[in-house]
């Protein structure tokens, strides 16, 4: 069982709110990623982290944010939340080493902006 | 565009065939990995094959890369209704910091 917890696992909101996503691990690993997923879709990445105070963009454009202050906590948020954010975000990390890693995965949170 | 590319989209097959997937790529990788998600859930990591590996075994799956053609297989062995569950390739990059790109994916079903 992978160190990688998501919360909440279901939210549902209401448009303009403010919401953030929290993603914490505990196997220490310094890189760690943020996907979003529509329903039986390809995951694209909206953020990621190499490290401590190291956020970068992903390939998809995202309103949301990330923080990562601490190596086991990697926080998104939404600063006004609308329908189009509805979607499943996973959160996903991995460890540095050679030529590349397995990523252990959350088990996602589904969001319903309504 | 996404870096992988997977074919097919769905496949359904019975119980005890084999079931095998396709992934292509863009560019030069440092590794190709392959995960399952059931449905609604996270991804689950299956097998990794690095780029200077030609084949990879693990229990009933079988993973090959052929970096001259740019694409991997996976082959799932003697498969079970347990196996239901969509498959993602997920590639890094060699100019990447270890950043995972993935796929669309392949919705395997397994019928009883």
């Amino acid at each position: 069982e992978a160190d990688i917890y998501q919360t909440p696992r279901y939210l549902v909101i209401g448009t303009g709110k403010k919401i953030t996503l929290e993603c914490s691990q505990t196997m220490g690993h310094d890189k760690m990623y943020w996907y979003q997923q529509d329903p039986g879709m390809e995951l694209h990445l909206i953020h990621y982290s190499y490290g401590v105070n190291s956020t970068e963009k992903g390939d998809l454009s995202s309103e949301s944010t990330v923080s990562r202050i601490r190596t086991e906590h990697f926080p998104l948020t939404l600063e006004s939340a609308r329908p189009s954010h509805t979607s499943q975000y996973l959160c996903a990390s991995s460890a540095t080493g050679g030529l590349g890693t397995e990523a252990f995965f959350g088990q996602g949170t589904r969001l319903t902006v309504v | 565009s996404q870096q992988g590319e997977e074919d097919p989209q769905a496949l359904s097959i019975q119980e005890g065939e084999n079931a095998t997937m396709n992934c292509s790529y863009k560019t030069s990788i440092n590794n190709l990995q392959w995960y399952r998600q059931n449905s609604g859930r996270g991804l689950v990591h299956l097998i990794l094959i690095r780029s200077n590996e030609r084949e990879k075994h693990s229990g009933r799956l079988r993973v090959t890369l052929d970096t001259s053609k740019k694409s991997s297989s996976l082959l799932i062995t003697a498969s079970r209704a347990a196996d239901t569950a969509s498959y993602f390739c997920a590639t890094v990059l060699t100019d990447s910091w270890g950043k995972l790109q993935f796929g669309a994916g392949t919705q395997v079903v397994v019928t009883p």
